[in-house]
């Protein structure tokens, strides 16, 4: 089937806009991690999601950011107040189950510009 | 398109030849260490994988080896191909969901 899909594919804001970047996952799979990746830098981990809930947002830099996935499948992370500083690619992954050692399938990414 | 890692350290190597690409992990509870593939403008891709309880693990033209005395991995690119070109991340795992990506290595192959 198809793989992991983000849209937009490219988002250009002003600081202190609201942004949400949505993430569709392979269907059927259970778990959902988003990250963020600067340039030069690997992905970040934020959030994983288990079905409908956040079973770890250890990785969500401060409160203006959150994510959801109400209905266990796709999933919408959520920036208030943009800052420029928030400029990066967010990566969205889907893994079947979420277990140890599960192969995470990665989509293009969203590309965010803070201007 | 938007490049992902223009600082990164950068292996070059000529097509045909093979590359090994070398990664220095952190955390010693890791049992589970990834290599992914990064092209310009997309997500990373699987590569291999392997387990702490082995060394080494074998794919078609990639080879991982592990060695957890030193927390050191390797990717080897067998007859290394245009195609090959990209940045290349290792990652580890301690048993969890979470990943941990390291800074990654960009990889030219030169026809």
């Amino acid at each position: 089937g198809a793989g992991v899909s983000q849209t937009p594919s490219n988002k250009v804001t002003e600081k202190g806009k609201y942004v949400e970047l949505r993430c569709d996952p392979i269907s059927g799979h259970t778990a959902l991690y988003w990250y963020r990746q600067s340039l030069g830098q690997g992905p970040e981990f934020l959030i994983y999601f288990q079905g409908t809930g956040a079973a770890d947002d250890s990785g969500l830099p401060n409160d203006r950011f959150f994510a959801v996935r109400p209905e266990g499948s796709v999933s919408t992370l959520k920036i208030q107040r943009t800052e420029r500083g928030d400029s990066a690619v967010y990566l969205c992954a889907s893994s079947l189950s979420g277990g140890a050692g599960e192969t995470q399938y990665f989509g293009p990414g969203t590309r965010l510009l803070v201007l | 398109g938007e490049s992902v890692g223009l600082h990164l350290p950068t292996l070059s190597v000529q097509e045909g030849d093979n590359s090994i690409i070398n990664c220095a992990y952190s955390n010693s509870a890791s049992d589970y260490f990834i290599w992914y593939k990064q092209e310009s403008g997309k997500g990373p891709q699987f590569i291999i994988d392997i387990r702490s309880n082995m060394d080494k693990r074998q794919g078609q033209r990639v080879t991982v080896l592990l060695n957890k005395t030193v927390k050191h991995l390797s990717l080897q690119i067998a007859a290394t191909q245009p195609g090959d070109s990209a940045v290349y991340f290792c990652a580890e795992n301690t048993g969890g969901f979470k990943t941990i990506f390291g800074a990654g290595t960009r990889l030219f192959v030169k026809a």
